[in-house]
Parts: C-alpha cells; structure tokens; sequence
C-alpha cells in the first residue's frame, strides 16, 4: 500500500538558519498528491503546500518544495528558520486514483527553533 | 483558515463506556474524514464518508467504532465501548476539492482512564 517516510523526528534548528525536512513516499499511482501540513499544539493542522506536478516548485510563506518523482520525495525547505516555525510537520500522501481518497501521513518531525 | 467545527474539544470516559464526537464539515463539502493521532503524533485513517455514504474505513472502525454523516446534522463518531488504547486526539477533516486538500478542524481529545 501507499507509504510517507519522515526520517527526522526531532529537528532543532537555531533561528537562521536553513530547513529542510526530508520526505519520501511509495506509491502505485502516477498521478499521487504530496502534502506538507504543520500543526501547531491545540490547533487544527493546517495546509502548508502541495503538489502532483513533478520537478516543479511549489511555495508558500516562505516554505517550498518540489516533488521528484524520479527519486519518490518532497522534501520541504525554507531559507531561513523561525521562532515561529516551531511546530509538528507531516508529509502526506493522497494516493488514489479518484478524488476523495484518504490522506497517508508520514511519521511527522516536530521541529524546535531555538534562539 | 479552517471552518471545521469538533466538539466536545476535551472528553474523558471510563473504560466501556460509550464516547461521542462531533464534527461540522465546512460549508458544502461533501466528504469527511476521521483520523486518530496518538501519543507518538502518528495519524491513523479511521472513516470517510461522501455525503451519508461510507467510502472507506479500516478494520477497527468496522467493529467498535460508528460513524454517521447524516444530512442537515453534524457528523459523528462514536466509540461503542471505550479502551485505554483509544486514548488520543480524534480529528475531522473536510474536502470540497477533487485535488484532494482536506480541511482539519481541532479535534477531540479524548482520555479513557
């Protein structure tokens, strides 16, 4: 069945400097949806970014990833780390063919920005 | 921002015991999810209904968990008898979108002491 692998389950960072969360999936489908959400404690998880298009950038304030379908990953980087951007991370996987399909998480990888 | 509706946020039950969630998918989307975080933070898929209709649900959910959508009420997810190990937070999610984004709402923390 469909996979999401999150390597890192804890990432401290000092504030600065650079992210990179990793994030490979399996999958049969070749039209696959990735997922990144963050959740911070006692909210909802929210979107951050998404993508089916392979080699093509997605952003989002001021995250970015880029889905290589060649190697299964989309792994998620920003510049320039936050205080703010302390948080859980998921990596997701929508899999199926229809639309509607379950979303397959990975393991998460809470990041600690520190000063 | 997310308008996915749960309630209660905080539920507490003893083992056997019947626990009760309810969720508010957001305005027109027809599909809502069901998943289980645990302590370790991992998400389980529980359920997922299209309009009153089951589409999917895992093992667990078939035997000791019940679930409705029905139409003009909120969703529900209920727990016929309740065990230590379903102790976690319980999340709704929505989707209006054939591309697949759900919509979480808050959860339901539920403690089965």
């Amino acid at each position: 069945g469909d996979s999401v692998t999150q390597k890192e389950g804890l990432v401290t960072l000092t504030e600065g400097l650079p992210v990179m969360l990793n994030c490979t999936y399996q999958t049969i489908y070749s039209n696959a949806f990735l997922f990144w959400y963050v959740h911070y404690l006692n909210e909802s998880p929210r979107l951050l970014l998404k993508s089916s298009t392979d080699n093509k950038r997605t952003e989002h304030q001021g995250f970015h990833a880029t889905l290589h379908k060649s190697s299964s990953s989309f792994h998620l980087q920003k510049s320039s780390a936050q205080l703010s951007d302390s948080a859980l991370y998921y990596c997701a996987l929508s899999g199926a063919s229809s639309s509607f399909s379950k979303l397959v998480f990975g393991q998460g990888t809470s990041l600690s920005v520190v000063p | 921002n997310s308008k996915v509706i749960q309630t209660p946020r905080y539920l507490v039950k003893g083992q056997g015991q019947k626990a009760k969630m309810r969720c508010i998918p957001e305005k027109g989307h027809p599909v809502v999810f069901w998943y289980q975080q645990n302590k370790n933070n991992e998400f389980k898929f529980l359920i997922n209904f299209q309009n009153q209709e089951v589409l999917q649900q895992i093992d667990m959910t078939e035997k000791r968990f019940s679930a409705e959508c029905p139409s003009n009420s909120p969703c529900s997810l209920e727990i016929q008898s309740s065990e230590a190990g379903d102790s976690a937070l319980y999340l709704c999610a929505s989707s209006g979108d054939i591309y697949a984004e759900q919509f979480f709402g808050p959860g339901t923390r539920l403690t089965v002491l």
